[in-house]
């Protein structure tokens, strides 16, 4: 079984320093891992991805991720947080090896004060 | 393409009403997921359909709760009765496939539900 874990519920952080909200994870094969951003009152969009390759992930605004095997983690990074990256983040995985949809952690809450 | 389209936005109810929430996923996408969003539970998967087939409705709370996708380019869901405990925000999801490289979803705006 396919699971996720966001260990902390809420990351404050001030802005213009660095971010980081943890992921971890647990799949049978190898993960594809996707990280999520939700702003309030709307869905979840896309941010970045691990298919394979580098373990370093870039996306979408200036968002990172770094996958770790031997953790099996995938914490999502920011070098200098915006007030405007307050949101709500959610990470997911789906095993390579099987055909199944995303399965999503509970969320960690960001909020960068200015 | 206008993403996927939800409605409706908001929708205020009473206990005992029928509920129906629709969606249109993005033109192509093969896949469609219903999920539901609440604080105590985060977000659930409820039920999701590949070619208009329902796959797995395991998430689906009880028989109140009901999916329907007659075509390709609408899909509904529908609580009957609904009760309080109903109360969240439904998203529904589409995305071309389920594998890993272009397996991304794509969420509509949402449909927030609220059973007094």
């Amino acid at each position: 079984a396919q699971s996720v874990a966001q260990p902390e519920d809420q990351v404050n952080v001030a802005e213009g320093n660095p971010l980081t909200v943890k992921c971890t994870y647990s799949v049978s094969g190898n993960p594809y891992l996707f990280w999520y951003v939700q702003y309030p009152n709307r869905g979840l969009q896309f941010l970045l991805k691990y298919i394979t390759g580098d373990n370093l992930v870039k996306g979408s605004y200036g968002f990172e991720a770094e996958f770790n095997k031997s953790q099996t983690s995938f914490h999502l990074k920011k070098p200098s947080a915006l007030v405007s990256d307050s949101a709500l983040y959610f990470c997911a995985v789906r095993d390579t090896g099987g055909n199944t949809p995303l399965v999503f952690g509970k969320g960690t809450r960001l909020s960068v004060i200015a | 393409d206008a993403g996927v389209i939800q409605s409706p936005r908001h929708e205020v109810t009473e206990m005992g009403q029928e509920v129906t929430l629709r969606c249109k996923p993005i033109s192509g996408h093969d896949y469609l997921f219903w999920y539901r969003q609440t604080m105590m539970r985060g977000l659930e998967l409820l039920i999701y359909f590949n070619n208009n087939v329902p796959i797995d409705d395991s998430g689906m709370p009880e028989d109140r709760f009901s999916a329907k996708m007659p075509n390709a380019s609408f899909s509904t869901l529908k609580i009957q009765p609904s009760e309080p405990r109903d109360s969240a925000v439904y998203f529904c999801a589409s995305s071309p496939s389920l594998a890993g490289d272009t397996g991304e979803l794509f969420f509509g705006e949402g449909s927030r539900l609220t059973v007094l």
